[in-house]
């Protein structure tokens, strides 16, 4: 079975400081995807990257990084010189592989806050 | 990328009535599928709806629970049948973006309070 975990429930840091919230995920399929949804105070998800199991490199996109280690599972998000609009809560996921990219699993999220 | 339109957006109801949820896309897409989000929760795949099929229900969902419709390539509904309180989440549609992202966008949810 697949499992994604994000250990830290809430997070709050002043802005500009940079912060990393942790994705561990748990599958024993070799091709998979990872992602990462926000979800605003207003409730919808908003996209935010899709990883393929095969590409280890990370990616930066503005003041968002990506370090994605198969060798530990993980796949971690940093926000560098956070802002208040960052707050938000943050889902990390993972497809099923039987369904392609369309079933996802996701962990419990993390609940970021950004202090002004 | 697609445009998914949720209705209601947010509804009170009475424990033992049911309400259906309507989800529109603005492009035709193959498979739509439901998710609930129990309050302060992740998210929980409800079930896969393919045009012209029956719904294919995750473990723990049943189609007397979530019965779900499929007229067409763009229009989706889901029941909440004989609600009770534990049914109060929110209720996102959501599809397959089957370009180069393989992104599942999802509508901004149907978030239902019962009573």
């Amino acid at each position: 079975a697949q499992k994604v975990t994000q250990a830290q429930t809430e997070i709050s840091v002043v802005e500009k400081e940079d912060v990393t919230l942790d994705c561990v995920y748990e599958t024993r399929d070799t091709t998979y995807y990872l992602f990462w949804y926000k979800q605003p105070p207003s409730g919808e998800l908003v996209f935010l990257i899709r990883r393929n199991s095969f590409d280890e490199q990370n990616e930066i996109s503005g003041r968002y990084s990506w370090n994605f280690q198969k060798s530990t599972s993980s796949f971690n998000f940093t926000i560098t010189a956070s802002q208040v609009v960052d707050s938000a809560v943050y889902f990390c996921a993972l497809s099923d592989p039987n369904f392609g990219n369309e079933k996802l699993t996701f962990g419990t999220g993390t609940r970021l806050t950004i202090i002004p | 990328s697609a445009v998914i339109s949720q209705k209601p957006s947010r509804d009170i109801c009475q424990r033992g009535t049911s309400l259906t949820i309507q989800c529109q896309v603005d492009s035709q897409v193959t498979m739509m599928f439901w998710y609930r989000q129990q309050p302060g929760q992740s998210l929980t795949l409800i079930a896969t709806a393919n045009q012209g099929s029956e719904a294919t229900y995750e473990s723990g969902f049943v189609i007397d629970k979530f019965p779900i419709s499929r007229p067409n390539l763009t229009f989706s509904t889901l029941t909440v049948s004989n609600m009770s309180p534990e049914d109060s989440s929110i209720y996102l549609c959501s599809v397959l973006d089957m370009g180069l992202t393989g992104e599942l966008f999802f509508g901004e949810g149907s978030r239902l309070t019962v009573l």
